[in-house]
């Protein structure tokens, strides 16, 4: 079936710098989206992406999605510690299931 | 709106019993959703419904069973628990192809 591959699988960060993950994928998809998950708590939609090409800011959070319609990218601009999380990037193709990445953990060092 | 409720948060079971997780969404949303996350493998769709009285089998559909006899309900079953089944569970619901919003979770343990 499709596979989404995320990367880095975790990222060790100081505050106020920027973080970069991204997703790729052997299908094209017709929907990129981003979730942030906390701890104890059900996946949160940050940012989603309708149009090959469409770049989307959400505050800090900017996220594109890839020409080609197999990658897409989430960036954090000066993080904070409150962005510590697992970050889960999920495709859509012609039907109503979505594909989820694996996660990257983030954590924050003030 | 309370958006996407679960119940219960959390439960034990053992092998063999059977229960019934219980969705509910407030936004008149068509499609509703569950998964389970288990460590390492991300989140994999288990069934899946696309309005009131419809379900569809998802990734992982063994060992479940669903039904969606009202639109804001969506209902989880569980008819003998096996140990494989010690999971998180997730529910979520959307209008078609915009993004999905997820309850709270379940957490089950299967003894």
């Amino acid at each position: 079936g499709q596979q989404l591959n995320q990367s880095p699988q975790s990222m060790f960060i100081q505050e106020g710098e920027d973080v970069s993950m991204n997703c790729t994928s052997s299908s094209i998809f017709n929907t990129w989206l981003w979730y942030k998950q906390d701890p104890g708590e059900g996946p949160v939609l940050l940012i989603a992406l309708y149009k090959a090409g469409e770049l989307t800011s959400n505050g800090r959070l900017t996220a594109q999605f890839g020409i080609t319609r197999k990658d897409s990218f989430l960036n954090i601009s000066a993080s904070i510690p409150s962005d510590v999380g697992i970050y889960f990037c999920a495709g859509q193709g012609g039907s109503e299931k979505l594909v989820f990445g694996k996660g990257t953990k983030l954590t924050v060092n003030p | 709106n309370a958006g996407v409720t679960q119940t219960p948060k959390f439960r034990v079971l053992k092998t063999g019993q059977s229960m019934t997780l219980l969705c509910a969404q407030d936004m008149n949303h068509e499609y509703m959703y569950w998964y389970r996350q288990d460590p390492g493998m991300g989140l994999r769709l288990i069934h899946y419904s696309v309005g009131e009285g419809t379900t569809a089998k998802g990734e992982v559909p063994d060992g479940y069973n669903v039904s969606r006899l009202k639109k804001q309900n969506f209902l989880l079953g569980l008819e003998s628990a096996a140990p494989s089944q010690t999971s998180v569970y997730f529910c979520a619901s959307s209008y078609w192809g915009q993004g999905k919003y997820f309850g709270p979770g379940t957490r089950l343990t299967v003894t």
